[in-house]
């Protein structure tokens, strides 16, 4: 079935430097993925998305590329910050009103 | 200010007992969403909406009931059938087109003891 794997779990960096969150899925007829953030408490809200048509997009700190050959996508956010501590999740949407989401990363950004 | 709005954010029952969980949303989306998260996992899909008085069940279906009588709303009951019902609950919705993202609301946390 539909699958999305998410690495890794956990990440742990020094403010000011760069976190990278890697995503695989199984489906080749995926064609949007989106990133969410969620903040302890709240709902997941969207950072960035990507559609499959696109090989790379960013968004002032935040980017995202995707290699639909390899069926993975990645996050990058550069130069993090504390208020980037968060869990964030990859998606993959297949059609348009089925989306799979990985398991999630936990970012935690140390002053 | 549109959004979705979930409530209550906290519930606590007890065993036994059907709950019911409210999610409304201002944004004139056409489907809605209702997921489960436990501590330290992902997003599991309970039911999904893609038009009034129309529903389908997700993956973790079993123990839980659903209606879509307005857009606006979609009601999510948890039954006394459901074996682990204490968990986080998010609702969400989006617009009924490709590529279009999930809306969440902030969540309710269900404790059953």
């Amino acid at each position: 079935g539909e699958n999305v794997e998410q690495h890794p779990s956990t990440l742990s960096v020094q403010e000011g430097d760069s976190a990278v969150i890697k995503c695989t899925y199984s489906d080749s007829a995926s064609n949007y993925f989106p990133w969410y953030k969620q903040e302890l408490g709240k709902g997941p809200q969207l950072i960035i998305d990507i559609r499959s048509n696109v090989g790379e997009k960013k968004d002032q700190r935040i980017a995202v590329t995707l290699n639909k050959t390899a069926k993975h996508f990645s996050l990058h956010i550069t130069e993090t910050q504390p208020e980037d501590s968060a869990v964030y999740f990859c998606a993959a949407s297949i059609g348009s009103f089925k989306t799979i989401f990985g398991a999630g990363t936990r970012l935690f950004v140390k002053a | 200010d549109g959004g979705i709005t979930q409530s209550p954010k906290y519930l606590f029952r007890k065993e036994g007992q059907n709950v019911t969980l409210s999610c409304e949303q201002n944004l004139n989306h056409d489907a809605m969403y209702w997921y489960r998260q436990d501590p330290g996992q992902g997003l599991r899909l309970i039911y999904y909406s893609q038009i009034v008085n129309d529903f389908q069940k997700g993956d973790i279906a079993e123990g839980y009931s659903v209606s879509r009588e307005k857009k606006e709303s979609f009601p999510l009951t948890v039954t006394s059938a459901q074996k682990n019902p204490t968990a986080f609950y998010l609702c969400a919705s989006k617009q009924g087109y490709l590529g279009s993202p999930l809306h969440f609301g902030n969540g309710t946390r269900l404790t059953v003891t």
